[in-house]
């Protein structure tokens, strides 16, 4: 039963264009929403957050949208560089107990030159 | 500069080897957790911990066990590894009531079993 799930498993996209990466969520108990890029042989690192009371949240070149009644939430990469090319996972957690992190499949981005 | 870090990039062994993992995190974080990273699933958590001798199972315990005797050092163990679990292990720390932060990854370890 996958609670997050990233329907698109890559992406490719012109530099300087905008990069959407699109990711669902089944949970409605999901208090907060994360998203990591991963190189390869590197862990992931943290990009960017938002909480469920907001519905956008911005960080220089990256913003990402949460839309809570289609449990639907989203990261826009503008412009986009060929360093953003990784793969990006988005990731829920709930407010109580452990606030472990749920993961969705993965995207990779490729930026194109 | 914060690091978590896990002993081996690489590792190869027999099916039915008992297998540790290490990983230790110098941030003095109480979370610590084991997630394996396989291609078209994401990544999956098996175990994790909130304090020193305390763990919890998590999505895909099956196989695996873990010890955390002290604060910095949490070992996930494969008690009888098998080819199905091969696969990418990352480790993980984060401070309790951080989430918004995210959780500091290791490197991974990427395990082989033939």
């Amino acid at each position: 039963d996958q609670q997050v799930k990233q329907n698109s498993p890559s992406l490719s996209v012109q530099e300087g264009r905008i990069s959407i990466l699109n990711c669902d969520y089944t949970n409605s108990m999901f208090d907060y929403f994360l998203w990591y890029k991963k190189y390869p042989a590197e862990g992931p690192t943290f990009l960017i957050s938002i909480s469920s009371i907001k519905d956008k949240n911005e960080d220089g070149r990256f913003t990402v949208f949460l839309n809570k009644s289609a449990k639907h939430l989203s990261l826009h990469i503008v412009p986009s560089q060929p360093g953003d090319s990784a793969v990006y996972f988005c990731a829920a957690s709930e407010i109580q107990g452990a606030q472990k992190l749920v993961f969705g499949q993965g995207t990779r981005l490729t930026i194109n030159p | 500069d914060v690091k978590v870090t896990q002993s081996s990039r690489y590792l190869v062994k027999r099916t039915g080897e008992k297998v540790f993992l290490e990983c230790v995190q110098d941030m003095d974080h109480e979370n610590m957790f084991w997630y394996r990273q396989d291609p078209g699933l994401g990544l999956r958590l098996i175990y994790f911990s909130y304090d020193v001798k305390m763990k919890e199972k998590g999505d895909i315990p099956e196989g695996y066990s873990v010890s955390r005797e002290k604060k910095e050092r949490f070992s996930l163990i494969l008690e009888s590894a098998s080819t199905n679990q091969t696969s990418m292990y990352l480790c993980a720390s984060s401070l309790v009531g951080q989430v918004l932060g995210g959780y500091t990854f290791g490197s991974g370890t990427r395990l082989t079993v033939v």
